[in-house]
């Protein structure tokens, strides 16, 4: 199974400041990384795929880079509405699917 | 729109048995791969089954192998989650979500309690 390690696990930021997320694989997932949004009681929500295509209607501000073991998301001015908590999965390895443990992004 | 609603969930005793279903919308369903993925109170994602989209190939995760069963209805636009000999690790909101390789969208969730 691939191992996917996310830090840091608790990010506090001012708004309007850049936030860069981080995620480790245990081993090589080429392109094949998504990362996605949770806000409390609700469903997670799709915001990069392929390591960094945005999905549809996602602001520009979001932006995901990297490939092989090492990716990063980074938000580039947060939003009130940013502070939230992000996943990354990989989907290499099919049929398993492994999610890292998640960031929180929270209000400095 | 494309939508996922799930429904079943519910407070059911270890050992017991739950039945959820996905009600999907908005697009072809019979087309797309389909998943389940949970997600226990304060905790992560954890994916937990998949079907293809004519249901003839399917998958789990090692936790739930051997007592969750997943199926899908085309004709009714419908997936689903059998559940049986539920354990107190088994609690969590289980998603529904359309597999485009990645996963996109995902389910509102319907939570699932194993307690005596």
């Amino acid at each position: 199974e691939i191992v996917m390690t996310q830090s840091p696990a608790t990010l506090s930021v001012s708004p309007g400041e850049r936030a860069t997320l981080s995620c480790r694989a245990s081993q090589s997932v080429s392109s094949n990384l998504a990362w996605y949004q949770q806000k409390p009681g609700q469903a997670p929500r799709l915001l990069i795929y392929g390591a960094s295509t945005r999905a549809t209607g996602i602001p520009a501000r979001f932006s995901g880079s990297g490939s092989g073991t090492e990716f990063t998301l980074t938000i580039s001015s947060l939003q009130s509405e940013d502070f939230a908590v992000y996943y990354c999965q990989q989907y290499n390895n099919w049929p398993t699917w492994t999610f890292g443990q998640g960031t929180k992004v929270e209000i400095k | 729109e494309v939508q996922l609603v799930e429904s079943g969930g519910g407070l059911v005793q270890p050992g017991g048995s739950l039945r959820l279903s996905c009600a999907a919308s908005g697009f072809t369903f019979s087309s797309y791969e389909m998943n389940w993925v949970r997600q226990a109170p304060g905790k992560g994602l954890e994916w937990v089954s998949y079907i293809s989209s004519s249901g003839s190939t399917i998958y789990y995760a090692d936790s739930v192998k051997g007592r969750f069963t997943i199926s899908r209805d085309n004709a009714k636009n419908s997936l689903y989650l059998q559940m049986n000999s539920l354990r107190a690790e088994d609690t969590a909101v289980y998603y529904c979500a359309r597999d485009v390789n990645w996963f996109d969208p995902w389910g509102q969730g319907t939570l699932v309690t194993v307690s005596s």
